[in-house]
């Protein structure tokens, strides 16, 4: 069965500092994606980014990157230039390409606090 | 465009109550989800089904029921409720074959 591991349960950054979330997964199969999400106070879950398994390319969006070690089975999130808006709960999450897709299986997520 | 809209969004019920958290979503959407979130377990999942009148059960499905009669909806069914069901709820829907899951805004319920 795959699963997904977040080992920050919580961290801290200051604001204007880059912070790097962790995640690690298990999984058998080749053809799969990976997703960060984020949930705000408000519950909304957001997404940050997405890495599709077959690109070697990590995926960037604005001031979020991911390094996506496929062979290490690991993604990691980067913030560059926290922002206070950025405090939130993330979850690391993935979804098998083929069978019953659609079906996301999550880490327990990582709590981030930005100071000012 | 509304997206995925579930309601209520909180709710409080009896040990023993039943009751249908609604989900509907307007973008033609095949697939449709429910999780649970529990404080420091993420979100795992209950039911989900790739279409009308197909569903299949995820990794935490007992003490719940659903049905897929249209693409729209696809509500989430509490028969007898338990202080073990209170958590957040999410739907979420997604077209199959696009890794693209859109979530609603959650029902927080809870089981006294």
């Amino acid at each position: 069965a795959q699963t997904v591991t977040q080992s920050q349960p919580e961290m801290s950054v200051q604001e204007a500092e880059t912070v790097t979330l962790s995640c690690t997964y298990d999984t058998s199969e080749s053809d799969y994606y990976l997703f960060w999400y984020k949930q705000p106070p408000s519950r909304q879950m957001i997404l940050v980014i997405r890495q599709e398994a077959y690109k070697q390319q990590n995926a960037t969006e604005n001031r979020f990157s991911v390094n996506f070690q496929k062979a290490a089975k690991s993604f990691s999130l980067k913030i560059s230039d926290s922002q206070l808006g950025d405090a939130a709960m993330y979850f690391c999450a993935y979804m098998y390409y083929g069978g019953s897709q659609g079906n996301l299986i999550f880490g327990k997520g990582t709590k981030l606090s930005v100071k000012p | 465009n509304a997206g995925v809209t579930q309601t209520p969004k909180f709710q409080v019920l009896k040990t023993g109550q039943s009751m249908t958290l609604q989900c509907a979503q307007d973008m033609n959407h095949e697939y449709m989800s429910w999780y649970r979130q529990d404080p420091g377990m993420g979100l795992r999942l209950i039911h989900y089904s790739v279409g009308a009148g197909i569903t299949d059960q995820g990794e935490v499905p007992n003490g719940y029921n659903v049905s897929r009669s249209t693409t729209e909806d696809f509500p989430l069914r509490l028969l007898s409720a338990a202080p073990s069901q209170t958590s957040v709820y999410f739907c979420a829907s997604s077209y199959v074959g696009v890794a693209e899951a859109f979530f609603g805004q959650g029902t927080r319920l809870t089981v006294v």
